[in-house]
């Protein structure tokens, strides 16, 4: 069974400062995606990794994935108050034949302070 | 361009009750899943389909039914809800083109809630 866990489950940063999202699966897969979700809203992709050492960047957000240690990180530079969103990881495995699933992390809720 | 359509957006049901959520996209994918949401645990899938005519069990597909009669839709049953159904649900659709897969999108959510 897939597992995907993201650390930590809360952040809370002062304004400009750094910070990295941490997202460990446990099983074999070469897709990640990384969304955003606002408190009631529905979820907006961020980023979709394909390829071991990916690595892609939008504005403050830079996501990167490592398919050999299972491990997909989101960084956050000079964060402002508009990243405060809960930031989710997924991750693509094949089900039957060839069909995919999308498995998702338990969220990090990102809070940025004044 | 409507992307991913729920229906309804709220809805509040006694225990034993029946409905069925609507979700329609208008993008053409083969792929379409249901998820639910919980406070502290993600989404977790409870059926998905791989294209019209076809349903697979997700991880918590007990108390659910689906059907993809159509290709731009895909239903959600619950048969007898239950207070441990209240919970937020999502349907997403994604495309399958060969070998690779896009991400998936959402709809805008449903917030059930089972007195």
């Amino acid at each position: 069974e897939l597992k995907v866990e993201q650390n930590p489950l809360f952040l809370s940063m002062q304004e400009g400062k750094n910070y990295t999202i941490y997202c460990n699966y446990s099983t074999t897969s070469d897709r990640l995606y990384w969304y955003r979700q606002d408190p009631g809203k529905s979820l907006e992709s961020l980023f979709v990794l394909l390829s071991n050492g990916a690595v892609k960047q939008e504005g403050r957000l830079m996501a990167s994935l490592d398919t050999k240690a299972r491990l997909s990180t989101l960084h956050i530079t000079a964060a402002v108050h508009d990243l405060s969103a809960t930031y989710f990881c997924a991750v693509a495995v094949i089900s039957s034949g060839s069909a995919r699933q999308l498995t998702f992390g338990s969220g990090t809720q990102l809070t940025v302070l004044p | 361009n409507a992307g991913v359509t729920q229906t309804p957006k709220f809805r509040v049901l006694k225990t034993g009750q029946s409905m069925t959520l609507l979700c329609a996209q208008d993008m053409n994918h083969e792929y379409m899943y249901w998820y639910r949401q919980d406070p502290g645990m993600g989404l977790r899938l409870i059926h998905y389909s791989v294209g019209e005519g076809t349903t697979a069990k997700g991880e918590v597909p007990d108390g659910y039914n689906v059907s993809r009669l159509k290709k731009q839709n895909f239903l959600l049953g619950l048969e007898s809800a239950a207070p441990s159904q209240t919970s937020v649900y999502f349907c997403a659709s994604s495309a399958w083109t060969g070998s690779m897969n896009t991400e998936a999108f959402f709809g805008q959510g449903t917030r059930l809630t089972v007195v």
